[in-house]
C-alpha cells in the first residue's frame, strides 16, 4: 500500500533562498509530524498536526520555518531565507492517531550552497 | 526536557556474536519505539513497547522496556551481516503526547 510521500527527494539550493518540502503522509492518518535530521544525528522533533486542532510548533527552531497542513492531507514545510545550517534531511511521518506507531517518508534532503 | 541517550554510539561486532544496545531516558513514559535506518534510506519501525516489563522479539532481535529504571535494551543473539545498520531508540513523552524523542543512534557494523 502507499506509505508517506515526500518529494523532492533531494533539494539544493542557494543560501538565501526559500525552500518548501510537501509531504503526502498515508490516507486516513490524521497525525502528521516533521523532523530533521542532521548528519550522523538523530532526528529532531519540528512540528505536529493533529486532526483540525492548532499544531504543535514547539520544535521549530526559528521563525524561518512553518508549516500548514491542509485538512489531513498534504503538509508542506517551507524554510524561508536559508542558512548552511539548514542543510539536514526533513523527515515527515504520519500516524493514525497521536500516540500511536509513526510511519516515516524517505525524507527530503536539503543541501544549502 | 527529555534526554534520550543511547549507548555505545558504535559497535562493530564479529557475526555469530550477541550484544546489547542500551537507552536511557530522563523522564516518565510508558511508549518507547526502536527503529532502524539503513544508509540513506528512512526509518523502519522494529518494535513498539508499551508497558513496564515488555518484551518484543523479532528474528534475532529482542527488546525490553524497564519503566521504573527508564531504560530500553535492544539485544542481538548470533549478528549476522544484514544487521549492520544505525538503530535508534524513540521515546514518546506521556506529557506531550506526540512528538518522539529520539536517542543519536547506535551504528552497528557486523562483520563476517
Amino acid at each position: 500500500g502507499a506509505g508517506v510521500s515526500q518529494s523532492p527527494s533531494n533539494k539544493v539550493t542557494e543560501k538565501g533562498k526559500d525552500v518548501e518540502l510537501r509531504c503526502d503522509p498515508i490516507s486516513g492518518h490524521t497525525a502528521l509530524y516533521w523532523y530533521r535530521q542532521r548528519l550522523g544525528q538523530g532526528l529532531e522533533f519540528l512540528i505536529y498536526f493533529q486532526g483540525n486542532s492548532a499544531p504543535d510548533k514547539s520544535g521549530l527552531p526559528s521563525d524561518r520555518f512553518s508549516a500548514e497542513r491542509t485538512g489531513e492531507s498534504v503538509s508542506t514545510l517551507t524554510i524561508q531565507r536559508t542558512q548552511q545550517e539548514d542543510s539536514a534531511v526533513y523527515l515527515c511521518a504520519s500516524s493514525l492517531y497521536r500516540r500511536q506507531p509513526q510511519h516515516f517518508g524517505d525524507g527530503t534532503r536539503l543541501s544549502i550552497l | 526536557e527529555l534526554k534520550v541517550e543511547q549507548n555505545p554510539l558504535f559497535l562493530s561486532m564479529q557475526e555469530g556474536k550477541n550484544y546489547t544496545i542500551y537507552c536511557n531516558y530522563s523522564t516518565t513514559s510508558d511508549r518507547l519505539y526502536w527503529y532502524r535506518q539503513d544508509p540513506g534510506k528512512s526509518l523502519e519501525s522494529l518494535f513498539v513497547l508499551l508497558s513496564n516489563g515488555a518484551v518484543k522479539q523479532e528474528g534475532r532481535l529482542m527488546a525490553s522496556l524497564d519503566t521504573k529504571a527508564r531504560l530500553s535494551t535492544l539485544h542481538i543473539t548470533a549478528a549476522v551481516h544484514d544487521l549492520s545498520a544505525t538503530y535508534f531508540c524513540a521515546v514518546d513523552e506521556e506529557t506531550s503526547g506526540s512528538r518522539l524523542t529520539f536517542g543519536e543512534g547506535t551504528q552497528l557494523t557486523v562483520n563476517p
